[in-house]
């Protein structure tokens, strides 16, 4: 099993639907998750940061299942500028204090008129 | 803040040659990562540093690559010699504690 798994996608929704994308995680030591957005042909950025009691951000909400290992990303009333990729980040302990971060692959959103 | 700085952002040589590429972090962050991302395999860390030491480079595909990080300010990524199956994006994070990371744009290294 991968470490951190999604749903490659695409998921192909209008404009002002609601979509979500989980992403499952095998370490259950993991200490903190985010989702990052990935333009074409551009860098990752933070969307948000996933905390134990859920939180929102606008139109995003996003939740962590500890019992389940996995977490979600809700977008609501999708607008195109969504369209993109969503990688989720699980960091887990290492030595020294340190952290290593892992990437999933991505999910794919293409939102249309 | 001018965000992470990659050098160059575009990369074309051939086979057998060296490739150097250059990451300036963001000013204050203990952590540096090296990442290559490709269609096939998605986005993987190569190695990472804090405080200029390397941490886990197990992510380092082979001997061809190497990393260092002289001081807080600048850390390199070279490759010797490069394959054709070393092209992809290589991109250069960094970040402050255990919080987000932010992304350099990334080069884009093509092996002929």
């Amino acid at each position: 099993r991968k470490e951190v798994e999604q749903d490659p996608g695409p998921f192909n929704v209008p404009e002002g639907a609601t979509v979500a994308f989980n992403c499952t995680y095998s370490n259950s030591a993991s200490q903190s998750f985010f989702w990052y957005r990935q333009d074409c042909r551009k860098e990752p950025k933070l969307l948000m940061s996933v905390y134990s009691s859920g939180n929102e951000d606008g139109r995003f909400t996003a939740q962590l299942n500890r019992a389940s290992q996995y977490i979600s990303l809700l977008i609501r009333d999708s607008k195109l500028s969504d369209s993109a990729t969503y990688l989720c980040v699980v960091n887990r302990g290492a030595s020294g204090g340190s952290y290593i971060p892992t990437f999933g692959r991505g999910t794919s959103l293409i939102v249309h008129p | 803040d001018a965000g992470v700085i990659q050098s160059p952002r575009h990369e074309v040589t051939e086979m057998g040659q060296e490739v150097t590429l250059r990451c300036k972090p963001i000013s204050g962050h203990d952590y540096l990562f090296w990442y290559r991302q490709t269609m096939m395999r998605g986005l993987e860390l190569l190695i990472y540093f804090n405080n200029n030491v390397p941490i886990d480079d197990s992510g380092m595909p082979e001997d061809r690559f190497s990393a260092k990080m002289p001081n807080a300010s600048f850390s390199t990524l070279k490759i010797q010699p490069s394959e054709p199956r070393d092209s992809a994006v290589y991109f250069c994070a960094s970040s402050k504690d255990r919080r987000e990371q932010f992304f350099g744009p990334g080069t884009r290294l093509t092996v002929l």
